[in-house]
């Protein structure tokens, strides 16, 4: 199985801050990698497709990069509703697999 | 509007069985390859099973093969999944979501159903 590595594990940052978290894969998927946001007592969304794809009704102050195995998600201006875990998650071979999470808090 | 509705969870014994239920709306079932995800409690998400549109293909993770059935009605709009020989370590909020391309751009999911494993 491709392993899905998140950093940082968490993070704290304040309104209006960039945000950047990465995501390794074990081995290649070249741009088969998503983004999600699960708050709490919901159910995950797509933010991101297909490394740098915005999903229809996300904002546009999220943006993803990379390819092969380094990957991206950027928030350029932190809002309030973004505080949250998020999840990358390979779809480049079965069994898609998930990073660990990374969660957003206030800072 | 997609709607994915989860059904079926509960508590159960080890060793035990249940059934787990999706009702799907607001898009064309048939069309889309469907999965079950699930997330333990306090912790990630972690990929259980799929299945192709036309009930052709299905796929599971190493840690449900041989005890854990996908299936689906088209014409019903509904997903399953048999669940057999539960274990402490299948306690979870199950999800089911909708492929959007492909088998695994998971963009839409349901609200999911508890299991607890647990004598």
């Amino acid at each position: 199985d491709i392993q899905m590595t998140q950093s940082p594990s968490s993070l704290s940052a304040s309104v209006g801050d960039r945000v950047t978290i990465t995501c390794r894969a074990s081995q290649s998927v070249s741009r088969y990698l998503n983004w999600f946001q699960q708050k709490p007592g919901k159910a995950p969304e797509l933010l991101i497709y297909l490394a740098s794809g915005l999903q229809s009704g996300v904002a546009s102050r999220f943006s993803g990069s990379g390819s092969g195995t380094d990957f991206a998600l950027t928030i350029s201006s932190l809002q309030p509703e973004d505080y949250a875990t998020y999840y990358c998650q390979q779809s480049y071979t079965t069994p898609p697999t998930f990073g660990q999470g990374t969660k957003v808090e206030i800072e | 509007e997609v709607q994915l509705l989860e059904s079926g969870g509960g508590l159960v014994q080890p060793g035990g069985s249940l059934r787990l239920s999706c009702a799907a709306s607001g898009f064309t079932f048939s069309n889309s390859a469907m999965s079950w995800v699930r997330q333990a409690p306090g912790k990630g998400l972690e990929w259980v099973s799929a299945i192709s549109g036309s009930d052709v293909t299905t796929y599971y993770a190493n840690s449900v093969k041989g005890r854990f059935t996908i299936s689906r009605d088209n014409s019903e709009n509904m997903l399953y999944l048999q669940m057999n020989s539960l274990r402490a370590e299948d306690t979870a909020l199950y999800y089911c979501a909708k492929s959007g391309s492909g088998w695994y751009r998971l963009d839409f999911w349901g609200q999911g159903t508890l299991v607890t494993v647990s004598s």
